[in-house]
């Protein structure tokens, strides 16, 4: 079946820290790759996506590359905010179409002035 | 263009009430799913529709929860009976019709608290 597995959190980090969160996938076929961030009390909005191997989807300073040989996409940042504290999911989309987003357990980001 | 639009936004009911909780999917989105977040956990899927049909249910339990997409107005999730565990944040997620491999497109979400 699908699934997805990401670090668990909480990462806690300073100000202008490297941020990455791991996220691998168990998938039939190829499919598509999102992030989503979720602040306090808010839905969920999409960060960065890839929908096919080598694709690296980027937004705000994040980005993570689809690597199909690792079955990986992992999320990173060079520099982090304080704003950037929330809680930020893995999801895949199986190639089928019009199904729904499986998604990791989420990782809790706490960025420290 | 409005986005996914959840109501109520909070809700609060005793035991054994009824909960009825609506999604309206973004304009040209003909599918819809549901999902459910208790606190401190991720998003578990609980049912996807379309408009008169229910797809899949495969994460809906058997008893009390029951959800509908009707030709005419939102999608409506039921649960009747409430009790403590089903206090959660109850998610809304739409998508553009047949055939589409995208993100889907969430609402703010309505957080059930059951006393």
């Amino acid at each position: 079946g699908n699934s997805v597995t990401q670090m668990e959190g909480p990462v806690t980090l300073s100000e202008e820290a490297f941020l990455t969160i791991n996220c691998t996938y168990t998938a039939t076929g190829y499919p598509s790759l999102f992030w989503y961030v979720q602040y306090p009390g808010e839905g969920l909005q999409l960060l960065l996506k890839a929908t096919k191997a080598d694709d690296k989807g980027s937004n705000k300073g994040f980005e993570a590359t689809y690597r199909k040989e690792t079955t990986s996409f992992h999320l990173e940042k060079g520099s982090v905010q304080v704003s950037d504290s929330a809680v930020y999911f893995c999801a895949l989309r199986p190639l089928s179409g019009n199904t729904p987003l499986v998604f990791g357990k989420g990782t809790r980001l706490s960025v420290i002035a | 263009n409005a986005g996914v639009m959840q109501n109520p936004r909070h809700l609060v009911r005793r035991r054994g009430q009824e909960a009825r909780l609506r999604c309206s999917p973004m304009k040209g989105h003909s599918h819809v799913y549901w999902y459910r977040q208790l606190p401190e956990e991720g998003l578990k899927f609980m049912v996807y529709l379309q408009k008169e049909n229910i797809i899949d249910e495969s994460g809906m339990p058997k008893e009390r929860f029951s959800a509908e997409f009707p030709k005419e107005g939102p999608s409506i999730l039921r649960i009747q009976q409430v009790v403590r565990g089903d206090s959660a944040a109850y998610f809304c997620a739409s998508s553009p019709p047949q055939g589409d491999t995208g993100e889907l497109f969430f609402g703010e979400g309505s957080r059930l608290t059951v006393l």
